[in-house]
């Protein structure tokens, strides 16, 4: 089944534990991002990758590191985790942007969420 | 920047109904997705749009990239269609801009 899978689902931490969500899809995806998504204010991209050792920053990278060794894994880390991190986080994949177009085809896929609590 | 922006921030309907959500964008793009999250649920994409309509079931998308505007219509709604509904833009570039959602709650 093609799908992104996200690790943990639900994390209680403490301030400045570092923690790591990982991500990994099993499409052959060249394209993965992760986004947060918080009450009131929608889904926020934090870094995305549009290859192998290619990752960018999002609207909101402050205090998140990725990395993207694999194809199929893109791990989310959090180095010195905040309150004001405390958040649903979303990782998701897609063929590369152009290939969408061509495809035409409904190609973005979603992990299922890992809700973080930072205290 | 593109920003994207969805009405109605909230919709009730009772069973049967037919429902629409709308959302415009500030800046030309290549295509537009919608969205579906249930409650305490996961994102599952429902359509990209680039052009005209698009129908799955009881969902019909439809876009006009001039006017840059997309609509999503739910026919003979049912409760299980309850979910918050995005539509994101895409310029088939690094970054997907999203609207903040429609939160749908359908009554029987």
């Amino acid at each position: 089944e093609a799908q992104v899978t996200q690790n943990p689902r639900y994390l209680i931490t403490v301030t400045g534990k570092k923690l790591t969500v990982t991500c990994s899809q099993n499409m052959n995806h060249e394209y993965m991002s992760w986004y947060r998504q918080d009450p009131g204010l929608g889904l926020r991209q934090i870094y995305y990758s549009m290859n192998v050792e290619v990752t960018d920053k999002g609207d909101v990278p402050e205090g998140y590191k990725v990395s993207r060794k694999e194809k199929r894994n893109f791990p989310l880390i959090l180095e010195s985790p905040s309150p004001n991190q405390t958040s649903l986080y979303f990782c998701a994949s897609s063929l590369y942007p152009r290939d969408r177009a061509i495809s035409g085809a409904n190609v973005l896929t979603f992990g299922a969420g890992s809700r973080l609590t930072v205290l | 920047k593109n920003e994207v922006e969805q009405s109605p921030q909230n919709l009730t309907a009772q069973e049967g109904e037919f429902i629409t959500i709308n959302c415009s964008y500030s800046v030309g793009i290549s295509a537009l997705h919608w969205l579906q999250q249930h409650p305490g649920g996961g994102i599952v994409s429902l359509f990209m749009l680039s052009s005209g309509k698009k129908k799955h079931g009881r969902l019909i998308a439809t876009i006009n990239i001039q006017e840059k505007h997309s609509s999503l219509h739910i026919t003979a709604s049912h409760p299980r269609d309850s979910a918050v509904y995005i539509c994101a833009a895409d310029d088939y570039g690094n970054k997907l801009v999203f609207g903040a959602g429609t939160i749908l709650r359908v009554k029987s």
